[in-house]
Formats: structure tokens, sequence, C-alpha cells
């Protein structure tokens, strides 16, 4: 079966810290990306990845910064946390070539940034 | 529909009711489009997809139609249950490789026992 894991479910940090969100596919899937969910936002795409140590900015970059080192694993960092960045986190990963170029979802990562 | 601001709209429907769910897209060049469901607590999962090439495209209780006069994406759930009450998203592949995808905001489905 497919899966994406995102390391933590619930995490609660301060302003300031920095904080990384880890995700890990277990599908050989060339692509992965970082969206936040906002209610009545959708989903915005921070980051995504086409391949190992490869990286091109989404919608919403700013604040934040990813790691591809491994091709099944994707991070996002938030170098210096701020209350804005409240949100639920989502990973993603899709084939890059063939496939139907469906997302395949992690379960979520919902940050506070008290 | 699409949302505006922070109000996710929603559609309430009774049990064995066909429900529609609709979606404006926004770009014009847009060619593959995916819908979404995402239940309480879990990530997004695919329903069913279509291309721009065609205008509809059925699944397992599931229809989904496209109008690219206007934009307009649509799904179709017949015989709601309750195990469709979920927000829904229409995603648009607004790249060239498949991989490159823009969500609507979302529409909560509640299916009335």
């Amino acid at each position: 079966d497919v899966k994406v894991t995102q390391s933590s479910r619930y995490l609660v940090k301060r302003t300031g810290e920095k904080v990384f969100l880890e995700c890990v596919q277990d599908m050989d899937h060339e692509n992965m990306f970082w969206y936040r969910q906002d209610p009545g936002l959708g989903l915005r795409l921070i980051y995504f990845s086409y391949d190992v140590k490869m990286k091109e900015k989404g919608d919403i970059p700013e604040g934040y910064s990813v790691s591809r080192e491994k091709k099944e694993r994707f991070s996002l960092i938030l170098e210096s946390a701020s209350t804005n960045q409240t949100s639920m986190y989502l990973c993603a990963s899709s084939f890059r070539r063939g496939g139907t170029g469906e997302l395949f979802f992690g379960e979520g990562s919902r940050l506070t940034v008290l | 529909g699409e949302s505006v601001g922070l109000h996710l709209p929603t559609l309430s429907v009774q049990e064995g009711d066909n429900s529609i769910i609709n979606c404006a897209y926004s770009n014009s060049a847009s060619d593959y489009f995916i819908w979404y469901k995402q239940e309480s607590g879990k990530g997004p999962q695919f329903i069913i997809d279509i291309r721009s090439n065609m205008d509809k495209r059925q699944g397992q209780r599931v229809t989904v139609l496209l109008n690219k006069t206007v934009k307009h994406l649509s799904l179709q759930i017949a015989a709601t249950q309750p195990g469709d009450s979920a927000v829904y998203f229409c995603a648009e592949n607004i790249g060239g490789n498949n991989n490159d995808m823009r969500f609507g905001a979302g529409t909560r489905l509640t299916v009335k026992p």
C-alpha cells in the first residue's frame, strides 16, 4: 500500500523556535510537495522537489525552507516560527513521469506557534 | 462552489440523495483536474480525475463534469451515504508535467441520515 508518513501529527512551538517537519514516502516517487492548509483557503503550495537535492518555490515559500537529501525524505523547515505559521501542514508525493499525476498525501502535521 | 475569504462552502444533503459539488478553476490552460476527498483528521485522497480533452468521466457512484468554456468543474455523487461526509477539493494542473497542482478552497459535504 502507498504510504506517506509525516513524523509528527501535533506540535506546539514558541515564536522564534526552529521547527522541522519530516516526511517520508515508500513509493519511490520522484516528486514531493509541502502544502499548508487553512480554513477557507484550501491547500497552498509552499515548496516542491522533483529530485534529490532539487527544490522549487511554490506559492507561499516565505518563512520556509526545505531539504531533500534522500529521494524518500522531504523536510520542511521553519527557521524562526511565527504565530501566522500556525496551520496544518500536508506532505504529498507523486510520480514524475507516467502515473496519473495523483498526489498521495500524508495525514498532516498540525503546528501551533504560541 | 469556491469560497471567498475564510468561509468554507457547505453542502448538506439527505442520505440517498444525489450531491453536486462545484468548483471554478483559474487557469484556462490547465489540462488536468483531480477531485480529492478529505475526511476529518486525514490527508486528502484521490477520488477521480479528468483531462481537458474530455467533458465527462464516470467512476463508481461519482461523475466529474468539465466545462472549459466557463472554467467550471463539478463532482456528482450518486446515492450519497454518511461515509461521503468530508471536505471535497478540486485541483487543477497549471504546469505541463501533471505534477504542479493548485487546489480550490474546498466544500464541506454533510450527509444527514
